[in-house]
């Protein structure tokens, strides 16, 4: 297992243009989180799905933003319409969801919105 | 809600000196606590983790946390520091049946020659 691995690495768009992004998870975990990273601060929390479903979301994601996992294996989140203020580094992680829930990170994907 | 506090953007110490990253939490409810270590665009790995097992938490690359319900700390700590320490370290609570992680704003720790 080569751990977590997110695709594109380094990502750079204009503003208004739409981005996906790709995380495979470790491939026994049932859980896969998203979080945002700005520069100088803390990952934050976006969304995490248990298999397919996605079970809670953040406020921080707003209606441009949409998150799948459709076969309950790799993700993907979209950015419509990006804006300046959307470039961060993009983490996803993983888990087994049994407590203390140990999240794995992945490598993230530096978005750059010019 | 639970929340993070991380004192000192900065630590700089020099190399085989003591290192103490400052991790202070707030929780209603016994906490899991987490350190997380992130090198320069990279994604963050795991040092160590807190559950309740034993206050004292050894982790790897020689840092160790000690959780002290009384002050709410989780504070960690290498006897003596390396050159390969130099990154940004991140403190994270949880709890049982929440599924993100609350992280602090992180310490960057740099290591002087």
């Amino acid at each position: 297992d080569t751990g977590v691995s997110q695709d594109p690495r380094h990502k750079i768009t204009k503003r208004g243009q739409n981005v996906t992004f790709r995380c495979d998870p470790i491939s026994e975990h049932n859980r896969l989180y998203w979080y945002r990273q700005t520069l100088g601060q803390g990952p934050e929390f976006l969304t995490y799905f248990q298999n397919e479903a996605q079970l809670e979301k953040s406020r921080l994601l707003s209606d441009r933003f949409s998150a799948e996992r459709p076969k309950g294996s790799f993700s993907t989140l979209e950015i419509q319409r990006t804006e300046q203020g959307d470039s961060a580094m993009y983490l996803c992680a993983s888990s087994l969801g049994v407590s203390p829930n140990e999240q794995f990170f992945g490598p993230g994907t530096r978005l750059t919105v010019l | 809600a639970q929340s993070v506090t991380q004192l000192g953007s900065h630590v700089s110490v020099s190399e085989g000196a003591l290192v103490l990253l400052r991790c202070n939490y707030s929780s209603s409810v016994p906490p899991y606590l987490f350190w997380y270590v992130q090198y320069p665009n990279q994604g963050l790995q795991l040092l160590l983790k807190y559950t309740s097992a034993a206050t004292l938490v050894k982790g790897i690359n020689g840092f160790e946390a000690e959780f002290k319900k009384s002050e709410t700390s989780f504070h960690l700590t290498k006897p003596s520091a390396h050159m390969s320490d130099a990154a940004e370290y991140f403190c994270a609570v949880s709890v049982q049946g929440a599924q993100k992680l609350v992280f602090g704003q992180g310490t960057r720790l740099t290591i002087n020659p």
